[in-house]
């Protein structure tokens, strides 16, 4: 796959705890993407990260971009029980219209 | 924020059957998408329409696959005749730009090709 999450594909935390889910990719890309999917639902996009940009925050998840590395990671701190869901990591071909998802983190927040 | 429909929710065919899933995306999108996802597994990109035409589509958009929207009423995606390997989770997008602007999903139609 284009796009991979490296952690294993699946965490477990307690709420209130840290986590971050990483993703490696393996060509060169203009923007990646992090969505989140829950159970039954489809994918919601959290960040968008731009190659010209090296972190993103929005609340409390932070994406950061290594382009030397080609990775990405998605911090997200002090965690609820509903951020259990799946995360991908997204990014757009070159011809920019469709996004290549990455294989999914599965995340469980216990209470 | 901006809202993605797709109807019906749930579709069970027989296999052979032709099937039709439709897709209401968010009034001012330009971009529209069909994805397909097994349960279990990734999201994969099935075609992307535009301005009345396909403008990149993968290998699963197979020969008996196609979309439109006519006169910009729902966006839809057809299969005829369908297989038993067609049964997946397919969700609707759109995004107002290409490039790596936002995409906002659809809940997805759960099909069941018997």
């Amino acid at each position: 796959s284009q796009l991979a999450e490296e952690n294993s594909w699946a965490l477990s935390v307690h709420e209130g705890e840290s986590v971050t889910v990483n993703c490696s990719y393996k060509t060169s890309i203009t923007a990646l993407q992090w969505y989140r999917q829950k159970s039954g639902k489809g994918p919601a996009q959290l960040i968008l990260i731009r190659s010209n940009e090296r972190e993103k925050r929005n609340g409390r998840l932070r994406a950061t971009l290594d382009t030397s590395s080609q990775s990405s990671s998605l911090s997200i701190t002090a965690t609820r029980c509903e951020d259990t869901a799946v995360y991908f990591c997204a990014s757009p071909s070159n011809m920019g219209y469709k996004l290549t998802f990455g294989t999914g983190t599965s995340l469980l927040v216990d209470p | 924020g901006p809202k993605v429909l797709q109807i019906p929710s749930h579709q069970i065919i027989d296999m052979g059957q032709m099937v039709t899933l439709n897709c209401d995306p968010v009034s001012n999108h330009l971009y529209f998408y069909w994805y397909k996802q097994i349960l279990g597994q990734q999201m994969e990109f099935l075609v992307n329409f535009y301005n009345g035409k396909v403008m990149e589509k993968s290998k699963l958009f197979k020969d008996q696959f196609s979309v439109e929207r006519p006169d910009g009423s729902y966006f839809t995606l057809k299969i005829q005749p369908t297989a038993l390997e067609d049964s997946a989770v397919y969700f609707c997008a759109s995004s107002l730009n290409r490039g790596g602007d936002t995409q906002y999903f659809g809940p997805g139609t759960r099909l069941l090709v018997l």
